[in-house]
């Protein structure tokens, strides 16, 4: 079945630090990632997504993800993280013979000033 | 960009009434959108699939006269619960199919609905 699963389900960092978030998925075939931020109590937001093509994909606000097929992985990056990055993070992927999207179990992101 | 209002942000009804949950495309047409369903602390459970004049397509385990979808036009889809029990308290949350080049679409959540029955 098509899954995908974030295994860190909470992350404290301090301002500056480093975050990488990971997301692994099950498809087998043909699969675009994504990977959305929901701040408290605001929708979904779209950082970045992978359809094909160069498997380092750039997003918004600094944030940039890495496709490796070899691991099934789509890790969710960023050098520098700042306070307002404080939110949940979900990745979500969608197989070609599928329309709706399957999301991870979600990590939130706390970010100590 | 593509924005989706859902409505109502909460709601508080009683056991045994029925509640019903807007889902709006405002700049452009969706046909097809998607119901989800979030328990505090965890993910984004796919309910159904509403497609524009048609029956929607439900997920295995979601009981499809409980939770009715409408989808009756390309801007509109509604998700009804009815006879609401406190075990249906939930976040919902929906998202429509945006627009974009040629396959490369996306998607565009709404800001969800708090429903607490009682």
């Amino acid at each position: 079945a098509q899954s995908v699963s974030q295994h860190n389900h909470h992350v404290i960092l301090s301002e500056a630090a480093s975050l990488e978030l990971g997301c692994n998925y099950s498809y087998g075939g043909t699969v675009n990632l994504f990977w959305y931020v929901q701040y408290p109590g605001q929708h979904l937001q779209l950082l970045l997504k992978y359809f094909s093509g160069d498997p380092l994909v750039k997003g918004i606000k600094g944030f940039e993800a890495e496709f490796i097929k070899s691991k099934f992985s789509f890790n969710l990056r960023k050098p520098s993280v700042q306070w307002s990055d404080t939110a949940e993070y979900f990745c979500a992927g969608r197989d070609t013979g599928r329309r709706a999207l399957t999301f991870g179990s979600g990590t939130r992101l706390q970010v100590q000033p | 960009g593509a924005v989706v209002s859902q409505h109502p942000s909460w709601v508080i009804c009683k056991s045994g009434t029925s509640v019903k949950i807007e889902c709006r495309s405002l700049d452009f047409q969706a046909t097809t959108m998607f119901w989800y369903r979030q328990f505090p602390k965890q993910s984004l459970m796919l309910m159904a699939t509403s497609n524009e004049g048609s029956k929607a397509t439900y997920e295995q385990g979601v009981e499809k006269d409980k939770f009715l979808i409408n989808h009756a036009s390309l801007t509109l889809s509604t998700l009804t619960v009815t006879s609401a029990h406190p075990e249906d308290s939930s976040f919902y949350i929906c998202s429509a199919m945006s627009p974009r080049q040629g396959f490369n679409y996306g998607y565009t959540f709404g800001s969800g609905t708090r429903l607490t029955v009682v």
